[in-house]
């Protein structure tokens, strides 16, 4: 099975500020038949399910504020949120969809205001 | 609107059985695989299984491969899993979820879920 590892478990910033949240997979997500890379992230506030944030890696699902943002390929894999806004403490997850089952997940990143 | 709602959770005794079910709608049920992915309290989240449109495919995690059995019926846009020989490790939050790509990919709309409390 594909080990997700996040990084750090818990991080603290100000609001206005830069989050970066760091997600490490033990194989490479990147199949080169199509250049993508099977990652995705989301963001899930308390009592609630979990919502999709990117796609692809990079690819912002369809309402999501351009402040979030993917990048990586291979085994490393970065979500960036540019400008920390009050409504974005959560817990973030990284997902691994690449080849077959299971779909494993990181452990969670918890973010929370400085 | 694209929802999913679960049900059937509940307190159920070790060696119990439970079976939950989803109800889709706002979409067409039956082009999309569909998942169940839970979370236990205060802990990360872990895909169960997944069902192919017609249900001829399906994969589980090795934990509940034998225990648990996922179907759908297309005709009542309802997605099911049948939870057998429960233990006290499968109490979580079970989601309901639905995949857009297909055979494996991301989730883009999930229910509330449904608690499953495995205890005697």
């Amino acid at each position: 099975d594909i080990v997700m590892t996040q990084s750090p478990d818990s991080l603290a910033v100000s609001l206005g500020e830069r989050a970066t949240i760091n997600c490490k997979s033990s194989q490479s997500l990147f199949y080169s038949s199509n250049n993508k890379n099977y990652l995705a992230w989301y963001q899930q506030k308390p009592g609630q399910p979990p919502k999709l944030l990117i796609y692809w890696a990079s690819t912002r699902e369809s309402g999501v504020p351009d402040r979030f943002s993917g990048s990586g390929s291979g085994t490393d894999f970065t979500l960036t949120i540019s400008s920390l806004q009050a409504e974005d403490v959560a817990v973030y997850y990284c997902q691994q969809y690449y080849g077959a089952p299971p779909f494993t997940f990181g452990q969670g990143t918890k973010l929370e205001i400085k | 609107e694209v929802q999913l709602v679960e049900s059937g959770g509940g307190l159920v005794q070790p060696g119990g059985s439970l079976r939950l079910s989803c109800a889709a709608s706002g979409f067409t049920f039956s082009s999309y695989w569909m998942n169940w992915v839970r979370q236990a309290p205060g802990k990360g989240l872990e895909w169960v299984a997944n069902i192919k449109q017609d249900g001829s495919d399906k994969y589980y995690v090795d934990s509940v491969k034998g225990r648990f059995t996922i179907s759908r019926d297309n005709a009542k846009n309802s997605l099911y899993l049948q939870m057998n020989s429960l233990r006290v490790e499968d109490t979580a939050v079970y989601y309901c979820a639905r995949d857009p790509y297909g055979s494996g990919g991301w989730y883009d709309y999930w229910g509330r879920g449904t608690l499953v409390t495995v205890s005697s």
